[in-house]
């Protein structure tokens, strides 16, 4: 089966720099991705790791340890939309397993 | 751009009743997933499909089954809906197993 830690909720200060961590255990890994979802809205995607290292897309970065079973979700500069819930998620063959999520809260 | 859309944005039904949610994708992608969404829980994986006819269990199938006969709608039926089931169910839709997933809006269902 398919297991994935992540921490329920982080809070950090406008401006700041913020670490999500999530640590996996499956079977048929091809890869880790990350996905934020607001408030009533539908999740979407934010990056992909299928090698071990840093991915950057703008403020965001995300690291993956293949050896570790580990990766996080790196997020600068702040902002006040960034509060909202991100996942983890396990690509695994053709499931694409989540994680429980973390909700982000960014207070000024 | 990709668009997923579920039938329904919110739905009530009574317990026993046989409901379907449907999905429509327009992108050509191969896989689809019907996951549920609960406070403090994330997103459960239902079912998927990674081809037409094509289905597999995920981790909390017990009382869904799923079809797919068109690739581009796959379908998610509680045989019979107890309030248990009362959830938000998101579709999901990818063109391969190494690359981004597209959500629908979502459809709450409450089961009465």
């Amino acid at each position: 089966g398919q297991s994935l830690e992540q921490p329920s909720e982080v809070t950090a200060v406008e401006g700041a720099i913020v670490q999500i961590n999530c640590t996996y255990q499956t079977s048929g890994f091809y890869g880790l991705s990350w996905y934020q979802q607001h408030d009533g809205g539908a999740p979407t995607f934010l990056s992909y790791n299928a090698l071990d290292g840093l991915e950057e897309t703008g403020r965001f970065s995300s690291f993956l340890s293949r050896s570790d079973s580990y990766g996080y979700l790196l997020l600068q500069e702040l902002q006040m939309k960034d509060s909202a819930s991100y996942f983890c998620a396990v690509n695994s063959g053709y499931a694409l397993n989540f994680g429980k999520g973390t909700s982000l809260l960014v207070t000024p | 751009d990709v668009k997923v859309t579920q039938s329904s944005r919110y739905l009530v039904k009574r317990t026993g009743e046989k409901v379907f949610l449907e999905c429509v994708q327009d992108m050509d992608h191969e896989n689809m997933f019907w996951y549920r969404q609960d406070p403090g829980l994330g997103l459960r994986l239902i079912y998927f499909s990674y081809d037409v006819k094509m289905k597999e269990k995920g981790d909390i199938p017990e009382g869904y089954s799923v079809s797919r006969e068109k690739k581009e709608r796959f379908s998610l039926i509680l045989e019979s809906a107890s309030t248990n089931q009362t959830s938000m169910y998101l579709c999901a839709t990818r063109t391969g197993e190494k690359s981004e997933a597209f959500f629908g809006q979502g459809t709450r269902l409450t089961v009465v």
